[in-house]
């Protein structure tokens, strides 16, 4: 158990509909990411945020935004959804912002769009 | 950003046998993780070794930094060490904190 929850841990959906991910760090991590694993483009990051603020965005599509609340937990939502926004969804944590600190996995969350 | 491969792409072993999985990465990295992500997707944190070897159990790992290769080693392997393998690596020139994954290495071992 790495510490990092993920809810829910499936989605099934329709295509056109919203749905919000959350994700809660490990205790004392400050650095929250979020990743994409789909079959095609392999694992990919979408986001990240660092004590609330947005610090560095991925290949995250313009249907899809992310925050980050004091509690330090975090929510990406996905909107209009389309059959390829199907994936695991995964969330990370890490105490600090830079480059240097391991980053630690959340079970992810499974979305299915039919 | 950086380019992370591994290899082989598959891998069969029968249990007990030994491995070696490789990831080469094409800058300098702070950061190099390994993984392995279990049939149920699950990514499970083996490794943060950005330089040096580490030992846990029956896997290791080395990176050599400074020829931009990282291993990890799985000995007297078990059908549980099924799964796929994944390499990732950061570099942060430029405040880019993303890890970059490989495509993996899938390890199928067979009782």
């Amino acid at each position: 158990d790495s510490g990092v929850t993920q809810t829910p841990k499936h989605l099934i959906t329709a295509t056109g509909q919203r749905v919000t991910l959350r994700c809660s760090p490990r205790s004392g991590d400050l650095s929250v990411y979020w990743y994409q694993q789909s079959l095609d483009q392999g694992l990919q990051f979408l986001i990240q945020y660092y004590n609330g603020e947005e610090r560095a965005k991925g290949n995250i599509l313009e249907r899809f935004s992310a925050q980050q609340f004091p509690d330090l937990h975090s929510e990406l939502n996905l909107s209009s959804l389309e059959l390829g926004d199907s994936a695991l969804y995964f969330c990370a944590s890490s105490v600090g912002l830079s480059g240097g600190y391991e980053q630690y996995f959340g079970p992810g969350t499974r979305l299915t769009v039919t | 950003g950086i380019q992370v491969e591994q290899s082989p792409p598959d891998l069969i072993l029968q249990e007990g046998a030994n491995s070696t999985l490789r990831c080469n990465f094409s800058d300098s990295v702070n950061n190099l993780q390994w993984f392995h992500q279990n049939p149920w997707g699950q990514l499970i944190n083996l490794f943060y070794i950005p330089s040096g070897t580490k030992q846990n159990g029956r896997l290791s790992a080395t990176t050599v930094a400074t020829e931009r290769y990282s291993l990890l080693y799985i000995s007297s392997s078990q059908t549980t060490d099924s799964g796929v393998y994944f390499c990732a690596g950061l570099n942060s020139g430029g405040s880019n904190y993303k890890l970059t994954f490989g495509k993996g290495t899938l390890l199928t071992v067979n009782p």
